[in-house]
């Protein structure tokens, strides 16, 4: 009974250093996204998929890159980790049809020194 | 666009009723939710209402919706210690993803 699995929980990086966070669902939905969560300012969207294969931007997407290749995995890349992007990392997924309610994971907690 | 604002704090003692509001602005919403943070975890589904009823009430949770004033609001019967926690209020339309736009939460705190 996993749900929503991200790795890694928490990592730091130096300025400039890439890395690649991994979301893995397992109860087959369609839809998944990416969320930070910075103090005082709530989730934002980084980017979203409506399924395998497709990606689409969110509100914050600017130094980062999502893949969607198998429907149960959403990976979030960052190329070139800047300070400001100190931040818990929480991905979501949902089903394609009914009441729209997203599940999280725990969040990846990422600090760019 | 779409702004879901809440207040940041709300205190109560245990054994009292906590209400938590929030404002959308989204009339579009089809359905909304409350979701709860408890520290250092992800954001669990309380609760959500669809936008054409007023009320829903699950065991000690009650979501009143007012259409009118785009208004929600949670209200939580006898709040325990264990109700501490951050509670984020979000609204989904159809289309585009079905994405959520979350306020910046209500953080409750729960004292003896």
């Amino acid at each position: 009974n996993a749900g929503v699995t991200q790795t890694p929980k928490f990592r730091v990086l130096k300025t400039g250093q890439s890395m690649t966070l991994l979301c893995a669902q397992d109860m087959n939905h369609e839809y998944m996204y990416w969320y930070r969560q910075d103090p005082g300012m709530g989730l934002r969207l980084i980017h979203y998929s409506v399924g395998e294969g497709t990606t689409a931007k969110g509100e914050v997407p600017d130094g980062y890159n999502v893949s969607r290749l198998k429907k149960q995995n959403f990976l979030l890349g960052l190329e070139s980790a800047a300070p400001s992007q100190t931040s818990v990392y929480f991905c979501a997924s949902r089903e394609g049809q009914g009441s729209g309610a997203q599940h999280f994971g725990d969040g990846t907690r990422l600090s760019i020194l | 666009g779409e702004d879901v604002e809440q207040s940041l704090f709300l205190s109560v003692r245990e054994g009292d009723s906590s209400v938590i509001n929030c404002t959308y602005t989204d009339s579009s919403s089809t359905y909304l939710y409350w979701y709860k943070q408890e520290p250092g975890a992800g954001l669990q589904l309380l609760t959500y209402i669809f936008s054409n009823m007023d009320m829903k009430q699950d065991q000690r949770l009650t979501v009143l919706l007012n259409k009118k004033d785009n208004h929600l609001s949670l209200r939580i019967a006898d709040t325990q210690t264990g109700d501490s926690a951050i509670y984020f209020c979000a609204e989904g339309a159809p289309g585009g993803g079905n994405k959520l736009t979350f306020g910046t939460g209500t953080q409750l705190k729960v004292e003896l």
